[in-house]
């Protein structure tokens, strides 16, 4: 099946800082998601990207779909940004695979 | 509007029990989901189930689990003579279809003793 692998797996940030996050796949993919974890657990929504670029605030996100990866990019950032983030794809099983993630923990 | 949600909050049980853990999607989402979440863990795909086609449960880790989905709403995760490796939180998601983005409950955090 289909691998996803995340980089890099943990990532300490000074506040302010800007930090890049990346999401390798496998095989082709019809349907892409970024997700945040905050440290309650939740999982929010930030970015459903098959492909092509998006930008909400501070966070941007790419994705090179005949390349097989997309990044998320984080500016200026914040102790609420801390968390675990995480990419899932869709191979076209409508089954979302999802990334080992990336433990973000930003200081003050 | 409501936001998916899932009840209960936290389940203690022992070992050898049956439990059911609930998930109330978005109103009109027609796809829903089930994952576990392992402490630390990335998500692990269970089941999903859209309209009313059969549901794909090829993520079922075992025949101890089922799960249904009632008049294309509300969906019952069913774990029958739970073990301590089912210990995990179990998070469930809804869409507006097939190919949109997943919406994601605050999960049911169930600890077998």
């Amino acid at each position: 099946g289909i691998q996803v692998e995340q980089s890099p797996p943990d990532l300490i940030l000074q506040e302010g800082a800007n930090s890049t996050l990346r999401c390798n796949f496998s095989d082709s993919v019809n349907n892409l998601q970024w997700f945040h974890q905050n440290p309650w657990g939740q999982l929010i929504n930030l970015f459903y990207i098959p492909s092509g670029t998006k930008q909400n605030g501070r966070l941007s996100a790419t994705t090179v779909a005949t390349e097989r990866y997309s990044l998320l990019y984080i500016s200026s950032s914040q102790t609420t940004d801390s968390g675990v983030y995480f990419c899932a794809v869709e191979p076209g099983t409508y089954k979302y695979i999802f990334g080992t993630g990336t433990r973000l923990k930003v200081l003050a | 509007g409501a936001g998916v949600s899932q009840s209960p909050s936290n389940k203690v049980t022992e070992k050898g029990k049956d439990v059911e853990l609930r998930c109330d999607p978005i109103s009109g989402h027609t796809a829903l989901y089930w994952y576990r979440q392992s402490l630390g863990q990335g998500l692990e795909f269970l089941i999903y189930f859209q309209g009313n086609s059969a549901p794909d449960k090829s993520g079922l880790p075992s025949d101890r689990f089922s799960a249904e989905r009632t008049g294309g709403s509300v969906s019952t995760l069913t774990i029958q003579r739970t073990q301590q490796e089912d210990s995990a939180v179990y998070l469930c998601a809804s869409t507006p279809g097939i190919r949109y983005e997943q919406y994601f409950g605050p999960g049911t955090r169930l600890t077998v003793t």
